[in-house]
């Protein structure tokens, strides 16, 4: 099984860029979970997918965030415009069963906005 | 708001020790807990998940849960300079699951 798969892992963008993350979650897990992570908040959800449905979207910090599940392979995370403290590592993680059980977290996606 | 509050670390301990790390939350219906352990510059791997009181062992790691003062644990036997890296706790409610900031071990040999 290859995992969880994100790109890209690394991104550096401007201050008021749109940024695109995509993952793809491991075959047959029906949750999806974004987070972000930094030094000074630590490991944060942003949002979660159950069926492709985003089920809690209350971590999201701001609407210039937004994330999208169009199937059950694929699903994407945008900030636009992009500011100099989204800058973070953005891990995108699967679970067969939800919040309460274990999460397959992919390598992460290492954003830089100058 | 929903708190996971760990000791910041870094906890050193020698090799051959035992490790014990703690991790307090504050939501009382929480039902899930967990330990992710975390490599620099890698992703977090879940290492032990409890969802009852008392005690569960897997190889060298134990995790320990106590509900009524709402205090989990982990405790990691012959420790191996392998085991140094950051370790997460988390915590699961019906509908929300909260990470704790981590605890850095550091196992010299």
């Amino acid at each position: 099984d290859a995992g969880v798969i994100q790109s890209p892992r690394h991104e550096v963008t401007e201050m008021g860029q749109e940024v695109t993350l995509r993952c793809k979650p491991i075959s047959g897990h029906d949750y999806l979970f974004w987070y972000r992570q930094t030094m000074m908040r630590g490991l944060e959800l942003l949002i979660y997918f159950n069926n492709n449905v985003p089920i809690d979207d209350s971590g999201m910090p701001e609407d210039r965030f937004s994330a999208k599940m169009p199937n059950a392979s694929f699903s994407t995370l945008k900030i636009q415009p992009s500011e100099p403290r989204d800058s973070a590592v953005y891990f995108c993680a699967s679970s067969p069963a939800g919040l309460s059980y274990e999460q397959y977290f992919g390598p992460g996606t290492r954003l830089t906005v100058t | 708001q929903k708190e996971v509050e760990q000791n910041s670390g870094p906890l050193s301990v020698p090799e051959g020790a035992i490790a014990s790390l703690n991790c307090t939350y504050s939501d009382r219906g929480s039902q899930s807990f967990f330990w992710y352990r975390q490599y620099s510059g890698k992703s977090p791997e879940l290492i032990m998940s409890i969802y009852s009181n008392g005690d569960k062992e897997d190889g060298r790691f134990t995790a320990q849960l106590n509900k009524a003062s709402q205090y989990v644990s982990l405790l990691i036997r012959d420790s191996q300079p392998s085991d140094s890296a950051t370790y997460l706790c988390a915590v699961a409610g019906y509908s929300t699951l909260t990470f704790g900031k981590g605890t850095m071990l550091l196992v010299s040999p």
